[in-house]
């Protein structure tokens, strides 16, 4: 059972555009979110984050978007750039204390200049 | 420089023989994990320790064994009682679990076993 969902398993954009990677999940116990980004033959690497109280997140180009009543997130890159082709990889937690992610399959992103 | 360094890249190993996976951190954190990546798979949690002579069983514990001896090592080692032992393996560590404590991951060891 697949509690953490991400149905797109590739993207492609243009250099300077928004690219969307969306995410879902079915636990409604999970009240914090990752983006992880990740690439090959790399670990992957903390992006941004945010809790259940929020509705969005924002760093820089990025930013994280919680939709709690529909159990939906999504990362909005902008303006994308070839740097950010890449798998990126959405997990949830039950929070305080928890030590356990449950991650998304992953989206692989391609900017193309 | 601090971070986590997982030894070998890559691991070849004949069925029926246990290998042990090495992984250290000097970033001082008081948690580790280890996650295990298939093709086209998200990562799923084997172990997690968090704190020295401390450790629990993550989603698919089965076939591993884990010791956290030391707070900089947390090595994993993938028996002959795993049955799909071939996969990409991750070690993580964070300051500690839960809210504003990412998971810092190493480079990972890429393990094949025929």
């Amino acid at each position: 059972d697949q509690q953490v969902k991400q149905n797109s398993p590739s993207l492609s954009v243009q250099e300077g555009r928004i690219s969307i990677l969306n995410c879902d999940y079915t636990n409604s116990m999970f009240d914090y979110f990752l983006w992880y980004k990740k690439y090959p033959a790399e670990g992957p690497t903390f992006l941004i984050s945010i809790s259940s109280i929020k509705d969005k997140n924002e760093d820089g180009r990025f930013t994280v978007f919680l939709n709690k009543s529909a159990k939906h997130l999504s990362l909005h890159i902008v303006p994308s750039q070839p740097g950010d082709s890449a798998v990126y990889f959405c997990a949830a937690t039950l929070g305080t204390g928890s030590y356990q992610l449950t991650f998304g399959k992953g989206t692989k992103l391609s900017v193309i200049p | 420089d601090g971070g986590i360094t997982q030894s070998p890249k890559y691991l070849f190993r004949k069925e029926g023989q246990n290998v042990t996976l090495s992984c250290e951190q000097n970033l001082n954190h008081d948690a580790m994990y280890w996650y295990r990546q298939d093709p086209g798979q998200g990562l799923r949690l084997i172990y997690y320790s968090q704190i020295v002579n401390d450790f629990q069983k993550g989603d698919i514990a089965e076939g591993y064994s884990v010791s956290r001896e030391k707070k900089e090592s947390f090595p994993l080692t993938v028996t002959s009682a795993q049955k799909n032992p071939t996969a990409f393996y991750l070690c993580a560590s964070s300051i500690r679990g839960g809210y504003n404590s990412p998971l810092h991951f190493g480079n990972g060891t890429r393990l094949t076993v025929t």
